[in-house]
């Protein structure tokens, strides 16, 4: 069974740094790609960032570019998303999600349930 | 950079009624990049519709995806209570991802 839990969530000032990570289990984790979704309270599904299976190539929504970075340790079998110079509109539940096929990017069946981050002094 | 805009913004129907969903893309996009999912409040996303209209493993036979080009929809034959939530488009292309605003469908 696919299993993904993120972690590394909390309050964090603006212009603070945050390092999220998503552990994941019940595949081969080199084989697929994997990305970071974000919803902040009571608002739509934003997509962040992507990163494909050998963690050669990575992707990312205008929005954060520049500011965070996504990464992948396979051997671990995790997900990371360092997030620098954080902003108040950056504040979300942060999920991290699977593709279907093997370097298919799309779609994606299965996610994690998120760990919230919270930019505010 | 494409855009999706899902409409209504929130449907109000009652159990055994039909549901029509739209997402309207701001071009042509390919269906095969095309998906629906269901989100229930304090839950993550669950695909359901894939390829503009291939349901996702488990997801029961009253709900389908059709479309083609810049118009899309999601239509749930026949409404169960468990039906009731939020649904959302979303486009893969130019690797990026895109999501529609979604469509909240509330019990009326």
């Amino acid at each position: 069974e696919v299993q993904l839990l993120e972690s590394g969530g909390g309050l964090v000032q603006p212009g603070g740094s945050l390092r999220l990570s998503c552990a994941a289990s019940g595949f081969t984790f080199s084989d697929h790609a994997m990305s970071w979704v974000r919803q902040a309270p009571g608002k739509g599904l934003e997509w962040v960032s992507a990163i494909r299976g050998s963690g050669a190539s990575t992707f990312y929504a205008d929005s954060v570019k520049g500011r965070f970075t996504i990464s992948r340790d396979n051997s671990r079998n995790t997900l990371y998303l360092q997030m620098n110079s954080l902003r108040a509109e950056d504040t979300a539940l942060y999920y991290c999600a699977k593709d279907a096929y093997s370097g298919s990017y799309f779609p994606l069946p299965n996610w994690g349930q998120g760990t919230m981050v919270t930019v505010s002094s | 950079e494409i855009v999706l805009t899902q409409s209504p913004g929130t449907l109000s129907l009652s159990p055994g009624e039909r549901a029509t969903l739209s997402c309207r893309a701001s071009q042509s996009v390919s269906s095969s990049y095309l998906a629906w999912y269901q989100q229930k409040p304090g839950q993550a996303p669950r695909l359901l519709i894939y390829g503009a209209s291939s349901r996702a493993t488990g997801i029961p036979d009253r709900f389908s995806g059709s479309g083609s080009g810049t118009d899309f929809t999601l239509t749930i034959s026949r409404l169960e209570p468990e039906d009731f939530a939020v649904y959302y488009c979303q486009h893969y292309g130019s690797s990026r991802y895109t999501f529609g605003q979604g469509t909240k469908l509330e019990i009326k």
